[in-house]
This record gives C-alpha cells, structure tokens and sequence, in this order.
C-alpha cells in the first residue's frame, strides 16, 4: 500500500537559511498534517490542512509557513533558521479526519 | 485542553517478559480518539491502533493487547512475550474530533529496552 512520501530524507542547513520540506500524501487522503519532533520530545503539532485550506494551526512559529497545493502534495517552508529548528519533521495524512499515518521523516539539521 | 501522561519514561525487560505501558489522558471532548504509535530507531511513527471514545472493547492483536477503561482515563497497552524487535519508543497519543480539527496530542512516550 502507498505511503506518505517526504523528502528530502537529511536537510543540514546553517543559521539564517531557509529550507523547504516536502510531503506527497497517501492518495485520496484529505488532510495533511506537520509535525516537528526535537531530540528526545513527543511529536508537536505545528499545522494542517483539509481539501487545500488550512485547518488549524498550532505551535508554528512565525518564520514558518506551508500550503497545499492542488495536487495535494504539501511543502513547508521555513526561513532565518536557528540552532532550535534542528529536528525531525513528519507529515501525516488522514482520510475523513480518522488514522493519521506518519512519512517517515525529515531530518533537519541547523549549524 | 487535551492532555496525554505516560509516567514510564523508560522500561528494561528480557525477552519473553509480558509488559505494559500506561496511557493516562485528559480531555473535555465527548467524542475522541486514542492511539497508539511505535518509533524504533530507525525514527518513523509506526501507527498500531486506534479506539473511538464509544468503543471500550479490549483488542488482541497477536502479542499486543490494549485495555481502555474510560473511568479511568486510561488506555493501557501490553506485549506479550517481548521480543528484541519490540524495542523502540512507544507513544500514547490523544485527538478530538470536532470542527477545531483533530490535531495529535502526544504523551511524552516510554522508550521500551527488550534485552536478549
């Protein structure tokens, strides 16, 4: 069966760049979902979005941004990146607001 | 606010061992979801089970086991027999499900360690 697909698999980036990471959801799911995991942290929810529209948003900070686009894929952008945004990043997608199932992840690296 | 409380922060067993990882929640949604993920080390969120708020029937799936009791606000999950591969960190997590969205609320996971 098809997976969420995320790449790049390894970002490593200095301070101040920018990144964009990239989500491909499971075909015909209608929700897409970011997360960001810090070393040794559970997952926090930092944004999502239904049928191409935002969703609902949590702890994102303002230098991020993401969107979807008609296709369904998801990028997440993130700018002037600090040693803080070293994490993992997953995507998730769901149908119907049920099972979220998780990319296997980015891992960002900020020097 | 949801809430998810896993107080293991890391357990140690041997092989064949059973064990069990507490899932404690928090929430004011009538309607709700828990689950169950497993990280290993190799770092993906491996999803295990879902339960509805309505649905407190215990499940079985081969050596895995969960129990939901909702007085209790748990949601407990046991191995059976553990083996080496069963070693990873396993997260309980929380979502409602309401027209505010149905965000994954996680608890802070408890790293399972199997030794031979």
């Amino acid at each position: 069966a098809a997976g969420v697909i995320q790449s790049p698999r390894h970002l490593i980036k200095e301070k101040r760049e920018t990144a964009t990471l990239k989500c491909y959801p499971i075909p015909r799911h209608d929700t897409v979902y970011w997360y960001q995991q810090g070393p040794g942290q559970d997952p926090q929810f930092l944004i999502s979005f239904y049928e191409k529209m935002q969703s609902d948003k949590g702890s994102i900070p303002d230098r991020f941004s993401a969107q979807q686009f008609s296709d369904y894929h998801s990028e997440l952008n993130m700018s002037s990146l600090e040693l803080g945004d070293s994490a993992l990043y997953f995507c998730a997608s769901s149908w119907n607001q049920e099972t979220q199932y998780f990319g296997p992840g980015t891992r960002l690296l900020v020097l | 606010a949801q809430k998810v409380t896993q107080a293991q922060t890391e357990i140690s067993v041997v092989e064949k061992e059973d064990v069990t990882l507490d899932c404690v929640y928090e929430t004011r949604d009538t309607t709700y979801y828990l689950f169950w993920y497993k990280q290993p080390p190799s770092g993906e969120l491996v999803f295990l089970i879902r339960r509805n708020s309505f649905d407190e029937q215990n499940e079985i799936s081969g050596r895995y086991s969960w129990n939901f009791q909702k007085s209790t606000s748990s949601f407990n999950f046991t191995i059976t027999a553990s083996q080496v591969v069963d070693s990873a960190v396993y997260f309980c997590a929380l979502s409602a499900h309401n027209n505010a969205g149905n965000m994954l609320t996680f608890g802070g996971g408890t790293r399972l360690m199997v030794k031979p």
